[in-house]
């Protein structure tokens, strides 16, 4: 049975970074479009960033709100998924999610940023 | 930018059918999705494609679309249902696009 198992997280102050992590097993994710949602508390669903699959070309592609800040990657040797934070904003306070956007999501993580 | 819009809350009593809507002017040529999160879980997959039910998930969760609206029907709503339900899409530019979420409350 496919799984997304995260690591990473945290509390870090405003301006700094954080590298999320997503491992993959029980699917083929060399295969899959691959994207990280986030949460912030008590509010909704926000899509952060897509990664297709190397076959549909592998294109990346960012929300507007972390553009130029996040740094989505993968490593299909690794069956892993990436997500470099960086000059964070207290607004990017929520629980970080991967999934695929189909069945498979992660347990999310949490990143607190805050002075 | 592009924005797809549900409304806050709906509220059913036992065995009643609740209706969930999500509109966005790209829906007629673009696929919806729905999901169900539960306090403090991830989001699990109830329609996607409009309308398609993956096999976990109880027949009592269909999906339509009528023009610019998707909706969500949960016919015989039960107490387990409770949870916030959001739609999703893609813009022009593939790009995904969630709805402000509803919450659901069966009582």
């Amino acid at each position: 049975e496919g799984r997304l198992q995260q690591s990473g997280g945290g509390f870090v102050e405003p301006g700094g970074s954080l590298r999320l992590s997503c491992a993959a097993s029980g699917f083929n994710f060399t295969n899959a479009w691959m994207n990280w949602v986030r949460q912030a508390p008590g509010k909704g669903l926000e899509w952060v960033a897509r990664f297709k699959s190397k076959a549909d070309g592998g294109a990346i592609d960012y929300a507007a709100p972390v553009k130029g800040r996040f740094t989505i990657s993968r490593d299909d040797s690794r069956s892993t998924l990436y997500l470099q934070l960086s000059s964070l904003q207290t607004e990017d306070t929520a629980v970080y999610f991967c999934t695929t956007l189909s069945v498979f999501w992660g347990q999310g993580a949490l990143v607190i940023v805050s002075s | 930018s592009y924005e797809v819009t549900q409304s806050p809350s709906v509220s059913v009593s036992p065995g009643q059918m609740a209706r969930i809507t999500c509109s966005g002017d790209e829906l007629p040529r673009r696929f919806s999705y729905w999901y169900q999160q539960k306090s403090g879980q991830a989001p699990v997959l109830v329609i996607y494609e409009d309308k398609k039910r993956p096999s976990w998930i109880p027949e009592r969760f269909s999906g339509s679309i009528s023009g610019t609206v998707a909706t969500l029907t949960i016919s015989g709503a039960q107490m387990d249902d409770e949870a916030d339900y959001y739609c999703y899409s893609t813009d022009s530019d593939d790009n995904v696009v969630f709805g402000g979420g509803t919450k659901l409350t069966v009582l």
